[in-house]
C-alpha cells in the first residue's frame, strides 16, 4: 500500500519568515495530494490540494508543489503569521481509494 | 451548510465496555470514511462506507470493531470490551456522491478508556 514520509516534524519560524513542509509517497498511482491543518482540539481542515496532472497550485500565501518523477510533494507558506501556527497533514491518495496520512509537522510561528 | 457532525465530542468508558461513535455526513454526502488518531500520530484509514454498503474495510481491527451507515441515519462506529489502547480521537471525514477526492473531516470524537 501507499506510504507517506513527512518532514521536519517540528518547524518553528518568526512572524514574515517563509515555511516549507516536505513529503514523499511510494505509490506512483497515487494522483491526488491534498494537505490539512489541524489546530489543538479540531478536525483536519483542507488547505490546499493539487492533482497529479498539474506541477504546482497557488492560494494566496499557500503554495504546494509535486514532482511526480520524484515521488514527493511540498508546502509552502510565505509571510507566515501567528494564526498559521497548527499540525500540518499532507496525505496521498491513489485513484478514488482512502488517504494515506503523513505523521504531521507542527508549525510554530513566533510573533 | 452544515459540516461533517460528529458525536459526542469526548467520550469516556471503562475497560470492557462498548463505545459509539456517530457521524452524520455533509448535506447531499453519501460516501463516510473514519480515521483514527494516536497522540502525536497521523491519522489512519479504518474504514470506507457508501449508504448501506462497506466499501473498504482494510484499516479496521479484526475483532471488537465494526462501522454501518444505514440507509437512514447516521454512520456508527462501534468498538465492543473496549480497551486502554482504544483511547484515541476518531475522525469521520465525507465526500459527495459522485465520488471525487475531496474529504471533509468532522471534529472528532476523543474516547478515553478508564
Amino acid at each position: 500500500g501507499e506510504n507517506v514520509e513527512q518532514h521536519p516534524s517540528t518547524l518553528s519560524v518568526q512572524e514574515g519568515d517563509s515555511a516549507v513542509i516536505k513529503c514523499t509517497y511510494s505509490d506512483s498511482a497515487s494522483n491526488y495530494f491534498p494537505w490539512y491543518k489541524q489546530e489543538l482540539g479540531k478536525g483536519p481542515q483542507l488547505i490546499i490540494d493539487i492533482r497529479s496532472n498539474v506541477g504546482e497550485k497557488k492560494d494566496q500565501r499557500i503554495a504546494v508543489t509535486l514532482n511526480k518523477t520524484a515521488k514527493h510533494f511540498s508546502l509552502h507558506i510565505t509571510e507566515t503569521q501567528p494564526e498559521d501556527s497548527a499540525v500540518y497533514f499532507c496525505a496521498a491518495q491513489p485513484g478514488y481509494s482512502t488517504l494515506t496520512f503523513g505523521k504531521g509537522t507542527m508549525l510554530l510561528v513566533s510573533p | 451548510n452544515a459540516g461533517v457532525m460528529q458525536n459526542p465530542r469526548h467520550l469516556v468508558r471503562r475497560r470492557g465496555q462498548e463505545a459509539r461513535l456517530r457521524c452524520s455526513p455533509m448535506k447531499g454526502h453519501s460516501h463516510v470514511y473514519w480515521y483514527r488518531q494516536l497522540p502525536e500520530e497521523g491519522l489512519k484509514f479504518m474504514v470506507y462506507l457508501q449508504k448501506e454498503n462497506i466499501i473498504d474495510e482494510s484499516g479496521m481491527p479484526k475483532e471488537r470493531f465494526s462501522a454501518e451507515f444505514p440507509k437512514e441515519g447516521p454512520s456508527i462506529l462501534r468498538i465492543q470490551q473496549v480497551v486502554r489502547g482504544d483511547s484515541a480521537a476518531y475522525f469521520c471525514a465525507s465526500s459527495p456522491p459522485e465520488g471525487g477526492h475531496i474529504q471533509y473531516f468532522g471534529a472528532g470524537t476523543r474516547l478515553s478508556v478508564l
